[in-house]
């Protein structure tokens, strides 16, 4: 089956300082990933699709500058949380399509975000 | 825009019982497609069963199968036989077919399934 993993998976930072979780297709080639956030016993809230090549197309709401997506490769999409504060604090998901698959999404684990 | 509404915050089950998850959605489209995620404690987004709108038939994935209600836009998911390893939470999610949605989900609010031994 098709892998997605993110790297940390885990991180905590003092706030002010900026973090970047990285999000990368193992097995296959992505032309589409998203990214999520999730706080504790909700849903997930979309909050950005990020195309190779092109630049990201954030969800309403969301802070493009402060939510930095580079996605370099057909394998590799970073998000980085620029000058972070406590209220960012959460789960932050990654998933990715790739060019068969049906288009399904396939999930990372996921990166647990604490802003000190 | 889409909306999905799960009603049921939670639900339980005893082990080895049937369960049924409820799940209804909003949209003007014909075509789309239906999903239920599974997000046990590690918090990993897993696939249970997924169901494309133009297809009558209920999809079914071993112990797990769907009603599916287009005319009433309800998905909802059954569980069978239910296990200790089911414990967790079930979104409902829905993705356009058409090229221009990009293939976003649209999830629900989820339902916390507690299974008792």
């Amino acid at each position: 089956g098709a892998v997605v993993s993110q790297h940390p998976s885990w991180v905590i930072c003092k706030s002010g300082t900026s973090v970047k979780i990285e999000c990368r297709s193992l097995d296959f080639q992505a032309t589409t990933m998203f990214w999520y956030r999730q706080f504790p016993k909700q849903s997930l809230m979309l909050m950005a699709t990020s195309n190779e090549g092109s630049k990201a197309t954030y969800e309403q709401g969301v802070e493009k500058d402060k939510f930095l997506i580079n996605h370099a490769s057909l394998t590799l999409s970073t998000l980085t949380v620029t000058s972070a504060h406590p209220e960012d604090s959460s789960f932050y998901i990654c998933s990715a399509v790739g060019m068969s698959w049906d288009n399904e999404q396939f999930f990372g684990p996921g990166t647990r975000l604490t802003v000190l | 825009a889409q909306t999905v509404t799960q009603s049921q915050p939670e639900m339980s089950v005893q082990e080895a019982e049937t369960v049924t998850l409820s799940c209804t959605y909003d949209t003007s489209e014909s075509d789309y497609y239906l999903f239920w995620y599974k997000q046990p404690p590690s918090r990993q987004m897993i696939l249970v069963i997924r169901q494309e709108a133009y297809k009558q038939q209920n999809a079914t994935e071993n112990r797990f199968s769907v009603n599916f209600q287009k005319a009433a836009k309800s998905f909802s998911l059954k569980i069978s036989d239910s296990q200790l390893g089911d414990a967790a939470m079930y979104f409902c999610a829905y993705r356009s077919a058409g090229v221009a949605a990009g293939n976003k989900l649209t999830f629900g609010g989820g339902t916390r399934v507690l299974v008792k031994p």
